[in-house]
């Protein structure tokens, strides 16, 4: 399984201002997503993270809010921009395991917007 | 209706129990089918895939039923360290290749 590293683990921001959160692999993987979390839910995907090509953004999730970037197979970064408090959230990294199908979660970015 | 419904729990039951968690799932085409464990403040981590002729890893079993859309997971002889979120977790497939996740089942084991 690929062993993920996410940075920060933690942040508080303040409204109107911009987080990056950078997601490494170990590892050279094809496939990397993004998740947001919210308090008490599980996980929705916010977007894959194609690398050379511009991210797919699932319904509700739009570049200008949640750019990202894939410079190459071993890294990724998921920015949230304008944060307002809704924003608070954990947002989680994977990448593909073995097979296509099964990911492996970095440990989060844990958001508080005030 | 939800993609992928669990039992909402909590469970809680005593060390040395059987325990059992069931899902279903909307998408008849889905091809892929997973349980995740999530411990408090942590990511999910992979506890097993799931297979059409059902699998076992020590004390868990997974079914699936295509037939129904069904897919369970059995734990026995509860540990306290058992205790955490159990996710249910679909691949789709036609068009829709993401994982979908369940809401989650919570398990307490107590002494």
């Amino acid at each position: 399984s690929a062993v993920i590293s996410q940075k920060p683990s933690r942040d508080i921001c303040q409204r109107g201002t911009s987080l990056t959160i950078q997601c490494q692999v170990d590892s050279q993987v094809t496939m990397m997503f993004w998740y947001r979390q919210q308090p008490g839910q599980s996980l929705t995907l916010i977007a894959t993270a194609n690398q050379g090509s511009e991210a797919t953004y699932e319904s509700g999730f739009v570049i200008d809010k949640f750019p990202i970037s894939r410079p190459n197979l071993t890294f990724s970064t998921l920015t949230v921009s304008n944060m307002s408090p809704e924003d608070s959230s954990i947002y989680l990294c994977s990448a593909e395991g073995g097979r296509d199908d099964e990911q492996y979660f970095g440990p989060g970015t844990r958001l508080t917007v005030t | 209706r939800k993609e992928v419904e669990q039992d909402p729990g909590p469970f809680n039951v005593p060390e040395g129990a059987t325990v059992a968690f069931n899902c279903t799932y909307s998408n008849s085409a889905s091809q892929s089918f997973f349980w995740y464990r999530q411990d408090c403040r942590k990511e999910p981590k992979l506890l097993m895939s799931v297979y059409s002729s059902g699998n076992e890893d020590g004390r868990f079993t997974a079914q699936l039923n295509r037939a129904s859309q069904y897919i369970s997971l059995l734990i026995r002889d509860s540990k306290l360290s058992d205790s955490a979120t159990y996710l249910c977790v679909v691949w789709g497939s036609g068009g829709y290749n993401k994982l979908i996740f369940g809401a989650g089942t919570r398990l307490a084991v107590h002494p």
